[in-house]
């Protein structure tokens, strides 16, 4: 099973642009890269997919470099509300192989 | 459209018992997983149901199980609880069981073995 790694924990400020990465050496080749935003006491909530190159969306963006083996989403000028736990998360096409990263911890700054 | 809901919220067990815990996905979708979240261990996949079917399983001992009735509600049981047991668990929905098919979050049910 691939395993995944994120930093544990970000601080930045209000209207700054937030990269945050998940590395995964040992991607699969049918493995699809999404994330997820969890706050306190809830379940995680959907924020972008991708396989590769660049996907963007109103929310955000996910750059994947043509070798898969790292995944970078992008968040443009935070606000205090996106202070959250995000998480990368691989599943196979055939819906195998659902490996969760370990988390970042975002706190966004006044 | 209701979202995936969890049945009941919050669960407090002794060790040795079991538990069931529901899930109903969002309507039509038919694909349910399972996920164990804890402090020390994160998110853990537990087991994945499709059409009645379990397609996929994580790594959890056979104390862990779950099943999918025909109108794609699904359960998942934990028998013989151990302290360690306490957690949050979450289901998600799909419309299909693919990795490119998004997954919705239920709330989760906060067990808590004592």
């Amino acid at each position: 099973l691939a395993k995944t790694t994120q930093p544990i924990s970000m601080d930045s400020y209000e209207g700054q642009e937030v990269n945050i990465t998940c590395s995964h050496n040992n991607i699969a080749t049918n493995d699809y890269i999404t994330w997820y935003q969890q706050f306190p006491s809830q379940g995680p909530r959907f924020i972008i997919q991708g396989y590769k190159t660049k996907v963007t969306n109103e929310v955000a963006s996910l750059f994947i470099p043509a070798d898969r083996k790292s995944s970078t989403l992008s968040l443009p000028r935070v606000s205090l509300s996106d202070t959250a736990v995000y998480y990368c998360l691989l599943a196979g096409s055939y819906g195998q192989n659902f490996v969760f990263g370990p988390g970042t911890r975002l706190s966004v700054l006044p | 459209k209701a979202g995936v809901t969890q049945t009941p919220r919050y669960l407090i067990k002794t060790r040795g018992q079991q538990v069931t815990l529901s899930c109903s996905p969002i309507s039509g979708h038919r694909s349910v997983s399972w996920y164990q979240q804890t402090p020390g261990q994160g998110l853990q996949f537990l087991f994945e149901y499709f059409s009645e079917t379990q397609r996929n399983k994580g790594n959890f001992p056979g104390r862990f199980s779950g099943r999918q009735f025909s109108n794609s509600r699904s359960e998942m049981n934990v028998s013989t609880l151990e302290l360690g047991d306490s957690a949050l668990y979450l289901c998600a929905s799909s419309s299909l069981p693919s990795g490119s098919d998004t997954q919705y979050f239920g709330p989760g049910t906060r067990l808590t073995v004592l």
